[in-house]
């Protein structure tokens, strides 16, 4: 079992709609994590991080923890063509180490 | 405000050669973490520096090593260059674990 899972995608959604992006990770004592979105030919960019169990709202992205079933989501509203790119999701274990899933991809068509 | 900053952008060596990286930390950042990323694949975690000590690392062989100075400006070095090292190197900065990290534009490493 991998220890931060995502769908690779792609996933395509209309402009204007709502794009999810779901994550799992495999370690109970996770504390941390984050999403990134990452551009073809481009470094990583950090779009949310979130700590606790619940919602967390930033703009039009909404990050979702639910560490009892260890699930975290990304939650995209009114998705633009600019949004296209791979989704990482990321954990931080609760030592030095954060654990990158290998992304998925979000295509939002015009 | 400097963000991370890497260089160099794309580095060409062959198999058995030795290469440095370089990476200066966002400004307030003291922890420095590398990771090599494969293409389609997501960043996979070398080590990361605190105070100038390696505090965890990831599954690397010893060819990868690191260093941290007293500015928390790091390097990576890998010695006996293999094909398989070809990927996108990024270093991320952060303040302390857990803390979100910022990455750098990355160095493209091609072996030849």
């Amino acid at each position: 079992q991998k220890e931060v899972e995502q769908n690779s995608g792609p996933l395509s959604v209309p402009e204007g709609a709502i794009a999810s992006l779901n994550c799992t990770y495999s370690d109970r004592g996770s504390q941390s994590f984050f999403w990134y979105r990452q551009y073809s030919g481009k470094s990583p960019e950090l779009i949310m991080f979130i700590y606790s169990n619940g919602d967390k709202e930033d703009g039009r992205f909404t990050a979702q923890l639910n560490k009892a079933s260890q699930y975290v989501s990304l939650l995209i509203r009114d998705s633009q063509p600019s949004d296209s790119a791979t989704y990482l999701c990321a954990v931080g274990t609760g030592g030095f180490k954060t654990i990158f899933g290998a992304g998925t991809r979000l295509f939002v068509k015009a | 405000d400097a963000g991370v900053t890497q260089s160099p952008t794309h580095l060409i060596k062959t198999r058995g050669q030795q290469v440095t990286l370089r990476c200066s930390p966002k400004s307030g950042h003291d922890t420095v973490s590398w990771y090599q990323q494969a293409l389609g694949q997501g960043p996979q975690f070398i080590f990361q520096y605190y105070e100038e000590e390696e505090r965890q690392r990831g599954n690397f062989p010893d060819r990868f090593s690191g260093h941290q100075f007293p500015n928390y400006s790091s390097e990576l070095n890998v010695n006996a260059l293999l094909l398989g090292d070809s990927a996108l190197y990024l270093c991320a900065s952060s303040l302390n674990r857990d803390q979100p990290q910022h990455f750098g534009d990355g160095t493209r490493l091609s072996i030849l």
